[in-house]
């Protein structure tokens, strides 16, 4: 069974700091990688993708990517409040198939 | 404005009765998929379309049918053999080859009476 596994949190940063979440994933011929945020009783948004190995920046969001380790991260630089939200890891296996991880519930403090 | 629009937005179900979720898309995207998920939990597959006339079981198809007769549009009904239906059920599509990003209607909230 090919697996996305995310800490469930919550991930409790005050504001201004530097959020930092993980994910890691079974099947080491994963081809894309991607980054939902969900706010609560709301759908999945993307917010992130990333498809070679190394850093991918897009304003206060950056995505990195690690193969070899089969990991990827999400940092959030100057976290706001309004960043409080569950983020979900998606990877796209060997087969093509999405597989989403459970989320991460990340909680900025004012 | 292109998107993916789910209806009803709440849905309530009647013991043995079926419902139907509709999803429709203006965004030419070739592939649609249904999504539940549980309170806390993950997304789970149902059923997905990769074209029209097609469709393929997911991972937790049994009680639930769709059909897929034009590119815009992809049904979902719960049947009455569904017994825990009570979920949030979430549309998506995507454009173009398997390695691009599912994305997501805004999500039907469905109950029992």
């Amino acid at each position: 069974q090919k697996e996305v596994e995310q800490n469930s949190g919550p991930l409790s940063v005050p504001e201004g700091a530097i959020a930092s979440l993980n994910c890691t994933y079974s099947d080491r011929g994963s081809q894309s990688f991607f980054w939902y945020r969900q706010y609560s009783g709301k759908s999945p948004e993307l917010i992130m993708s990333i498809y070679s190995n190394g850093d991918k920046e897009d304003g206060r969001f950056t995505a990195q990517l690690n193969k070899a380790s089969q990991y990827v991260s999400l940092l959030i630089r100057d976290s706001q409040p309004s960043d409080s939200a569950t983020y979900l890891c998606a990877v796209i296996d060997s087969s093509y198939k999405l597989i989403f991880g459970s989320g991460t519930r990340l909680l900025v403090r004012p | 404005d292109g998107g993916i629009t789910q209806s009803p937005k709440y849905l309530f179900r009647k013991e043995g009765q079926n419902v139907t979720l509709s999803c429709e898309q203006n965004l030419n995207h070739d592939a649609m998929y249904w999504y539940r998920q549980d309170p806390g939990q993950g997304l789970r597959l149902i059923y997905y379309s990769q074209i029209v006339n097609d469709f393929q079981k997911g991972d937790i198809a049994e009680g639930y049918s769709v059909s897929r007769e034009k590119k815009e549009s992809f049904p979902l009904t719960v049947t009455s053999a569904q017994k825990n239906p009570t979920a949030f059920y979430l549309c998506a599509s995507r454009y173009g080859s398997g390695n691009q990003p599912q994305h997501f209607g805004d999500g039907t909230r469905l109950s029992i009476l």
